[in-house]
């Protein structure tokens, strides 16, 4: 159980384009998603929250034109990376809670996004 | 504010050896404790929690870890390491019903020797 999905697992794209990346939770509802973003050999860094149906809460320094979160189901949040430049590659990692405790969060397998 | 402090950046272990990996963190409150693992190019895979009770935490894979509130440590061990354990080990501090908000540590990578 608390399986969550992300799709693409890697995506590659140019400069100036646009990369959407799912999460999904396949065996439980979570109204809180999270995404993280992870540069190599550091830690998880915390981008947003996101709740359904509402706007996502975005953490200090990140810039919430450029990442854009929809999380419109119980089941599915996902990010717009827009007008994506280099130092946008990163691993994306995002996360969810179940609805019936928020204690625990489990993650996603990852989306490694590299903007050439 | 809370934070998480993991002093090993790399541990070496011969499989079949003991594990011991440090975490020590700062907390107002009394905190909720995580273990994760991650396999490279992977996600995240909880090992075990802590919220309250038996500060001995039993996990998967044979890991386990113990909450000392005196020394503001969750240290996980593994009695006998296999060459499936070598990844990326992260411990996390969290407030009780927002586990997005956790804190995460630098990790520690562990490679195990055959």
């Amino acid at each position: 159980g608390a399986v969550v999905s992300q799709h693409p697992s890697r995506v590659i794209c140019k400069s100036g384009t646009s990369v959407k990346i799912e999460c999904r939770s396949l065996d439980f509802q979570a109204t809180t998603m999270f995404w993280y973003r992870q540069f190599p050999k550091q830690s998880l860094m915390l981008m947003a929250t996101s709740n359904e149906g509402s706007k996502a809460t975005y953490e200090q320094g990140v810039e919430k034109d450029k990442f854009l979160i929809n999380h419109a189901s119980l089941t599915l949040s996902t990010l717009t990376v827009t007008s994506a430049h280099p130092e946008d590659s990163s691993f994306y990692i995002c996360s969810a809670c179940g609805t019936r405790s928020t204690d625990t969060q489990y993650f996603g397998p990852g989306t490694r996004l590299t903007v050439l | 504010a809370q934070s998480v402090t993991q002093p090993d950046i790399h541990i070496t272990v011969s499989e079949g050896a003991s594990l011991e990996l440090r975490c020590n963190y700062s907390y107002g409150a009394t905190p909720y404790l995580f273990w994760y693992v991650q396999s490279p190019g992977q996600g995240l895979q909880l090992l075990l929690k802590y919220f309250s009770g038996d500060t001995l935490v039993q996990g998967i894979k044979g890991f386990e870890a113990e909450f000392k509130r005196s020394q503001s440590s969750f240290n996980l061990r593994k009695p006998s390491v296999h060459w499936s354990d070598a990844a990326e080990y992260f411990c996390a501090v969290g407030a009780k019903g927002n586990a997005g908000k956790s804190t995460f540590g630098d990790g520690t990578t562990l490679t195990v020797k055959p």
